[in-house]
């Protein structure tokens, strides 16, 4: 089944402790994404994967890393969580930027205390 | 800079009647255009687009959207509303020669009452 898996789906954590979301996807697609989503605020993209070693920021990258060594996975990595943080997050893929539909993971929804 | 507007943080309609979810945008050079519908406690799925051609574009469920550009406008339409249609609608937009980021919009929750 084609699809984009993120883990954990819930994670409760303190401020400062490093923490690294996974995220996957079965369908050889170039570009991925992450984004957050926030009560008023939808839908707003952290970081975006062109392929492999190809990342660049999206609207609120702040406090935030990715890395893309493999086409398949592209973690998202927060080094020093902050309760600003606390969100819904969720990863993306599609066969190319722009145009193509982007699929959607099931989302993470982490708390910072 | 690239923007998206849902003037509406909710939409109520009754079954049966037709509903229009609005949706605006600003960009540099040519638009392309998603709807993303979103039921409670899943990810985000993909609606329909808008990247050439006819401007009425058909989608999934019954939905359709028109893209106007003389108004910047992408709204979502669909002519019968059905309860299971309730759920959370994103617009989206990116732009040719503009990078290779989203914007979405702040979403607009869609309540169809029996």
């Amino acid at each position: 089944e084609a699809q984009v898996t993120q883990n954990p789906r819930y994670l409760i954590t303190v401020t400062g402790k490093k923490l690294t979301v996974t995220c996957s996807q079965n369908m050889n697609h170039e570009y991925m994404s992450w984004y957050r989503q926030d009560p008023g605020l939808g839908l707003r993209q952290i970081y975006y994967s062109m392929n492999v070693e190809v990342t660049d920021k999206g609207d609120v990258p702040e406090g935030y890393k990715v890395s893309r060594k493999e086409k398949r996975n592209f973690p998202l990595i927060l080094e020093s969580p902050s309760p600003n943080q606390t969100s819904l997050y969720f990863c993306a893929s599609s066969f190319t930027p722009s145009t193509d539909t982007q699929y959607f993971g099931p989302g993470t929804r982490l708390t910072v205390l | 800079a690239q923007s998206v507007a849902q003037p509406e943080d909710q939409v109520n309609v009754a079954e049966g009647n037709p509903l229009t979810v609005k949706c605006t945008y600003s960009v540099s050079g040519n638009p392309y255009l998603f709807w993303y519908v979103q039921y409670p406690n899943r990810g985000l799925q993909f609606l329909l687009k808008y990247i050439t051609g006819d401007n009425l574009v058909k989608g999934s469920y019954g939905f359709e959207a028109e893209f106007n550009k003389s108004q910047t406008s992408f709204h979502l339409k669909k002519p019968s509303a059905l309860v299971s249609d309730s759920a959370l609608y994103f617009c989206a937009v990116s732009a040719e020669g503009q990078g290779f980021s989203f914007i979405f919009g702040k979403g607009t929750r869609l309540l169809v009452k029996p």
